[in-house]
């Protein structure tokens, strides 16, 4: 069965402090996995995709990785701040053409 | 440019009354997918197509039924409501292996 999870499920930070949430799943067989954000009430919006071929994907204060043979993604975020408060959801686009979510990670910034 | 449009956005339903949601796509994706998203279970797949004439089911797809007759919609229809279909609704689409774009999402209840 294809399963996504993602760890921690909730974590607080100070702000300025680097992180890393974890993205994990069965299944090596894929195409990609991306990232979104998602603030309280609102729709997805994406982050990075980092191609089954890749090892890793930035994006300004953001860093994703890959180990596809692990099976395993971790998301960086540099320099946190107040405004990085919000859940982040890790897909997996699968050989099969579906799309799995993780549960998500939910992030709180302290000022 | 509208990207992935979701009509409607809010609907109220009686239990065992029907409907529509309609997902519509401008940027001529073979592939579309129906999501629903409660409360700590992340967005777990209904249903998805991989082109026009196409439907194939996801993680959660009994309740549900779904049509693709054309390449930029994408139907999800309640033949009987239930309280459990309480739910938010998103609806996505992408082309090939590249990233997958949402709407912003239908909040439906029945009562």
């Amino acid at each position: 069965k294809q399963e996504v999870t993602q760890i921690p499920a909730a974590l607080s930070v100070p702000e300025g402090e680097n992180l890393v949430l974890n993205c994990s799943f069965t299944d090596s067989a894929i195409y990609n996995l991306q990232w979104f954000r998602q603030d309280p009430g609102k729709g997805l919006t994406s982050l990075l995709l980092i191609q089954s071929s890749q090892r890793e994907q930035t994006s300004g204060r953001l860093n994703a990785s890959l180990d596809k043979s692990s099976g395993r993604s971790t998301l960086y975020i540099a320099a946190s701040q107040p405004g990085d408060s919000a859940t982040y959801l890790c897909a997996v686009l699968y050989r099969d053409d579906k799309i799995i979510f993780g549960k998500g990670t939910r992030l709180h910034i302290l000022p | 440019n509208a990207g992935v449009t979701q009509t409607p956005k809010f609907r109220v339903l009686k239990t065992g009354q029907s409907m529509t949601l309609l997902c519509a796509q401008d940027m001529n994706h073979e592939y579309m997918y129906w999501y629903r998203q409660d409360p700590g279970m992340g967005l777990r797949l209904i249903h998805y197509s991989v082109g026009e004439g196409t439907t194939a089911k996801g993680e959660v797809p009994d309740g549900y039924n779904v049509s693709r007759l054309k390449k930029q919609n994408f139907l999800l229809g309640l033949e009987s409501a239930a309280p459990s279909q309480t739910s938010v609704y998103f609806c996505a689409s992408k082309r090939g292996n590249t990233e997958a774009f949402f709407g912003q999402g239908t909040r439906l209840t029945v009562v």
